[in-house]
């Protein structure tokens, strides 16, 4: 049983349209993450969120993306005008006030941009 | 140097032989290690911490060399259902991200 939901299981879109992909926590966490792994390729910290603030970003989280916990439950991930290669699988993965306490995962959403 | 380097394999093992995954990093102030297993198209699952000491957990042994920034994991008495992609994660102490590898594809052969 995951420690977190996500949902859709499967998202497909145009180019150039938004998407959101939404995150549920079991449990009341307040550290969240994004990560993606494009096919074949290994799996890339995004963001991570704490009490409602990001706290840091990659490069590769520009404009194009943002984050947010609307109603205090979802985790929401939002992507605005895709592009063909952000194709991938997208990870929420919940973690602890402890730095070295591991993260665990969601089951993910693919997002396929045709 | 990659932050997190390991071998892509795949390794092809015979069931009930013993392997070793290495893994090094390049960030000497890394604080946390884990070793988490990914199945196909499926999300990272962790598998296990690794401590300075070393640590055991059944079939599972992790190990860590800070001196030498490498980490390892052997599997005794591999299993069909070891069979998955193993996947080296490092973090920092002040960041809140994870960094992992590429990761090691085991196949188990019956």
């Amino acid at each position: 049983e995951p420690e977190v939901t996500q949902t859709p299981s499967h998202q497909v879109t145009q180019m150039g349209q938004e998407v959101i992909l939404r995150c549920v926590p079991i449990s009341n966490h307040l550290y969240f993450y994004w990560y993606r792994q494009i096919l074949g390729q290994k799996v890339e910290f995004l963001v991570s969120f704490y009490n409602n603030e990001i706290s840091e970003k990659s490069e590769i989280f520009d404009d194009q993306f943002s984050v947010e916990r609307p109603d205090g439950s979802n985790f929401t991930l939002k992507i605005r005008s895709t592009k063909l290669e952000d194709s991938a699988m997208y990870f929420c993965a919940r973690g602890d006030r402890d730095s070295n306490q591991p993260q665990h995962f969601g089951d993910g959403t693919r997002l396929s941009i045709l | 140097r990659k932050e997190v380097e390991q071998d892509p394999g795949p390794f092809n093992v015979p069931e009930g032989a013993t392997v070793a995954f290495n893994c090094t990093y390049s960030n000497s102030a890394s604080q946390s290690f884990f070793w988490y297993r990914q199945d196909c198209r499926k999300e990272p699952k962790l598998l296990m911490s690794v401590y300075s000491s070393g640590n055991e957990d059944g079939r599972f042994t992790a190990q860590l060399n800070r001196a030498s920034q490498y980490i390892s994991l052997l599997i005794r008495d591999s299993k069909l259902s070891d069979s998955a992609t193993y996947l080296c994660v490092v973090k920092g102490n002040r960041d809140d991200k994870i960094i992992f590898g590429k990761g090691t594809r085991l196949h188990i052969l019956p």
